[in-house]
């Protein structure tokens, strides 16, 4: 059974960095037909795709984000990361990672979830 | 890109069957046999109901459908039950070989 687990701070100042990393467990990141992904819930509202990466290294972003976002894997680690640059309040939210499937069509696998909170 | 339009709410009573729709366009919607569905009930994460338009994941209710016809696409819950009420969300694959998800239903069983 493939197991995600969400890492990181869970306060991060304005105009900091946030950097998350999810642990995957279970299954090899490395396999060629899943892309690592991280999805994001702003508070009582609907959830937004921030991006995703494949093992070979390569990723696509939402391109509101795009600016701002880089995602990152560690094969040798079963990692993946997501760092978003220049935060605002309006990054606080309930980060997720997940497994997408098949070209990056539907996400089979979620974790549980990691609140951020953009605060001084 | 624009998130997927779906209604903010939904109700029906148990036994009853409720459809939600799913509207994008011809980049994603539209465009592609990449339509998912989500259930996400509170403090939890969101779990795949359908994925393709109208397949089923392994331990996923056979009371759960979807289709899709131009632009819109649809859940249909069947023979419905207290356990189904949460918040679902469409997803399509898009022209950018990007993800866009609607912005969410909540479903009431009354």
């Amino acid at each position: 059974q493939v197991q995600l687990q969400e890492s990181g701070p869970g306060l991060v100042k304005p105009s900091q960095t946030l950097s998350l990393t999810c642990t995957v467990s279970g299954g090899s990141i490395s396999s060629g037909g899943f892309y690592w992904t991280w999805i994001r819930q702003h508070p009582t509202k609907g959830l937004e795709w921030i991006g995703y990466i494949h093992y070979s290294g390569s990723a696509y972003y939402n391109p509101s984000l795009k600016s701002r976002v880089t995602i990152l894997v560690d094969t040798s680690k079963s990692q993946f990361y997501l760092k978003v640059s220049s935060v605002t309040a309006a990054d606080t939210a309930l980060y997720y990672c997940a497994r997408g499937r098949d070209a990056n069509t539907y996400l089979d696998y979620w974790g549980q979830g990691t609140l951020v909170t953009v605060s001084s | 890109q624009s998130a997927l339009t779906q209604p903010a709410s939904v109700s029906g009573s148990p036994g009853q069957s409720i459809t939600i729709s799913c509207t994008g366009t011809s980049s994603d919607v539209g465009g592609y046999n990449y339509v998912s569905w989500y259930q996400q009930h509170p403090g939890k994460a969101p779990k795949v109901m359908i994925y393709d338009v109208s397949n089923r994941p392994s331990g996923v209710s056979n009371r759960f459908s979807g289709s899709k016809s131009g632009n819109t696409a649809s859940l249909t819950i069947s023979g419905l039950q207290a356990e189904d009420e949460a918040d679902y969300y469409c997803s399509s694959h898009t022209i950018s070989s990007t993800l866009v998800f609607g912005g969410g239903t909540k479903l009431t069983v009354l």
